[in-house]
């Protein structure tokens, strides 16, 4: 067990609203990311970080921010939610092994952008 | 482009038989390959990996098989369980980022 946890859980929200989603480890891991998933896209990755307040964008990154004042926490923040933005997010830690680094995954955020 | 591609959306397989998921790949850079499972409701869990140094890596009923030359991955499930219906994403790796595939729904039925 990683020590992932998400929140909230599920979230519905309304056009132009603001939304931010929490991800939280108690790992002391250094990379942080988030992915959402969508049918027929499978897991995309939106911002990535590699340390506190060290954060890189990903694949479809439009739209979103991200904010990791500490180690153990990573914001995904929607300035003004649209309707494309309904979505499962989730947030993945990443931890060496060996030759590869593999990638645990938090239970993921059901956001419903109406 | 896909950099990764999973052709086959959904896969059906009796339980007890063989079950052959597969993952294509257009670039030569990624250095290390992975295979997670989802069930409904929770996060993608690591499942196997294989460094591109090898062509076979296995783990009990789970066998990932690389083929460099061909771009090609594939995980082999024997035997096939009920509980192995979920959704299977091959996942490629270069330094610390990850390209997932979209996914290949296996339905095991008993």
């Amino acid at each position: 067990d990683a020590g992932i946890t998400q929140s909230p859980r599920h979230k519905v929200t309304e056009t132009g609203t603001p939304v931010t989603l929490r991800c939280h480890q108690t790992e002391n891991h250094r990379y942080m990311y988030w992915y959402r998933q969508d049918p027929g896209h499978g897991l995309r990755l939106i911002h990535y970080s590699y340390g506190v307040k060290d954060t890189d964008k990903g694949e479809v990154s439009d739209g979103y921010s991200v904010s990791r004042s500490k180690t153990e926490d990573f914001l995904l923040t929607l300035e003004s939610a649209t309707s494309s933005q309904t979505s499962v997010y989730f947030c993945a830690i990443s931890e060496e092994r060996g030759s590869y680094n593999e990638q645990f995954f938090g239970p993921g955020t059901r956001l419903t952008v109406l | 482009d896909q950099q990764v591609k999973q052709n086959s959306p959904s896969l059906s397989v009796q339980e007890g038989r063989i079950s052959i998921l597969n993952c294509d790949y257009t670039n030569s850079m990624f250095d290390y390959f992975l295979w997670y499972k989802k069930y409904p409701a929770e996060g993608p869990t690591f499942l196997i990996s294989i460094s591109s140094i090898k062509d076979k890596n296995e783990d009990g009923r789970f066998t990932v098989f690389l083929n460099k030359s061909a771009k090609h991955l594939s995980l082999h499930i024997v035997p096939s369980q009920p509980g192995d219906s979920a959704v299977y994403f091959c996942a490629l790796g270069a330094g610390t980022a990850l390209i997932f595939g979209k996914g290949t729904t296996l339905s095991v039925s008993s």
